[in-house]
């Protein structure tokens, strides 16, 4: 079946531009967790959400990323007054109830802001 | 607060040679532990897992051992193939402590040479 899918792939941003970062989890995933990736890194948690609920965004680096999950499937992940240290590659994971271990990455939006 | 540390890379080795790539961590509860691997131009993907103490995963010629004497996951094979060549992640969840979230290592950058 399908995998995880973010989109777009790739952003280029101006600084102090907006960006809205879209993940699709695998259907009937109800866990959702954003991390985000420096080059060179590993990834580094940011928020997490079960269903609709944002149960965990202790990772969120300022009041400038935001992110929601209204409807309990798609989520994005929106930076505002995006700066050069927002530059990363931002993935997104889900998991099923029943299987309470293994997430399931997607590709990744890799965000450039000049 | 919890923590992964990964032996660093890169790694370079030449094909059928034997692998190790070192992991270590520290938790307060009870974590379980994952190897992911990202080949290039794609997104993680999950390579084994170990849930509890002793415990050994495996998956593809890769094997990890749980050692909670040693706070331990290190990642082996006995022998690499070309295709064996990306960045490889430890990590670990602990869901006692409720969090949901995975805590990564750095990465391993490992190239196998034919």
């Amino acid at each position: 079946g399908a995998g995880v899918s973010q989109s777009p792939r790739y952003k280029v941003a101006k600084r102090g531009q907006d960006v809205a970062l879209r993940c699709d989890p695998i259907s009937g995933h109800v866990s959702l967790f954003w991390y985000q990736q420096a080059l060179g890194q590993g990834p580094e948690f940011l928020t997490y959400f079960q269903n609709e609920a944002q149960l965990d965004k202790s990772g969120l680096p300022s009041d400038r990323f935001f992110a929601e999950r209204p409807e309990g499937s798609v989520s994005t992940l929106k930076i505002q007054r995006t700066q050069q240290e927002d530059s990363a590659v931002y993935l997104c994971a889900s998991k099923s109830a029943g299987d309470s271990e293994t997430q399931y990455f997607g590709p990744g939006t890799r965000l450039l802001v000049l | 607060g919890d923590s992964v540390t990964q032996m660093e890379g890169p790694v370079t080795l030449s094909e059928e040679a034997f692998l190790t790539i070192n992991c270590t961590y520290t938790a307060t509860g009870y974590p379980s532990l994952f190897w992911y691997v990202q080949y290039p131009g794609e997104g993680l993907q999950l390579l084994l897992k170990a849930t509890k103490a002793d415990d050994k995963g495996s998956n593809k010629g890769f094997e990890a051992t749980y050692r909670k004497e040693t706070t331990s996951f290190h990642l082996e094979k006995g022998s690499v193939q070309v295709s064996d060549s990306a960045v490889y992640f430890c990590a670990l969840s602990d869901l006692i402590q409720g969090a949901q979230k995975l805590v990564f290592g750095q990465g391993t950058r490992l190239t196998i040479n034919p």
